[in-house]
């Protein structure tokens, strides 16, 4: 099955600073790969997604980039701000029909991001 | 839109009872549905996938009679911790699927088995 490996686990950087977490996965299948935030006892929201087809995602002040060859992909979050603290979770979907990953989001190990004001 | 509820928030039962947690996608159908497990400063464990009107695919490792869940309709999943032991205190969470991509969460539940 998919496997993603996340680094590193923690993140401390200064307001203003920019940001960046790395994933990188085992199946060269997978189509799909969503970042989330989690903040202390909420719920994972959906910050930015990007599929197989595209190599570069913006929305604002983040970023994803992703390299198919290589199996890798990275959140980067630019003028980053003190409420960006929070953990953050890469995830990449297999897509190989019948695989064991098949529809389902394998989740690195996540990154707790610090932003000191 | 695609928001994602869970009830109950918390939940404490004792030792050897069962408790059933709701998970209801209210602006969207969810043909597939996700229940996942958190352990504290962890990641989420994929316990089982459920898709309306079939039986659900549970991960390696996670006992199905153990862990029922049911996606009766398009909007509805709901996940029964039977004979509940302390060690399946976590907290659990659910998430839905639009199309064929996004997938959002619900805020989870804690559960606490004394």
């Amino acid at each position: 099955g998919e496997n993603v490996e996340q680094h590193p686990s923690t993140l401390s950087v200064q307001e203003g600073d920019s940001a960046v977490i790395k994933c990188t996965y085992s199946d060269s299948a997978s189509n799909y790969f969503p970042w989330y935030k989690q903040e202390l006892g909420k719920r994972p929201q959906l910050i930015i997604d990007i599929r197989s087809n595209v190599g570069e995602k913006k929305d604002q002040r983040i970023a994803v980039t992703l390299n198919k060859t290589a199996k890798h992909f990275s959140l980067h979050i630019t003028e980053t701000q003190p409420e960006d603290s929070a953990v953050y979770f890469c995830a990449a979907r297999g897509s190989n029909a019948g695989g064991t990953s098949y529809g389902k989001l394998t989740f690195g190990q996540g990154t707790i991001l610090t932003v000191h004001p | 839109g695609a928001v994602v509820s869970q009830h109950p928030s918390r939940v404490i039962c004792k030792s050897g009872t069962s408790v059933k947690i709701e998970c209801r996608s209210l602006d969207f159908q969810a043909t597939t549905m996700f229940w996942y497990r958190q352990f504290p400063k962890q990641s989420l464990m994929l316990m089982a996938t459920s898709n309306e009107g079939s039986k659900a695919t549970y991960e390696q490792g996670v006992e199905k009679d153990k862990f029922l869940i049911n996606h009766a309709s398009l909007t509805l999943s709901t996940l029964t911790v039977t004979s509940a032991h302390p060690e399946d205190s976590s907290f659990y969470i659910c998430s839905a699927r639009t199309g064929l991509y996004e997938q959002y969460f619900g805020p989870g539940t804690r559960l606490t088995v004394t």
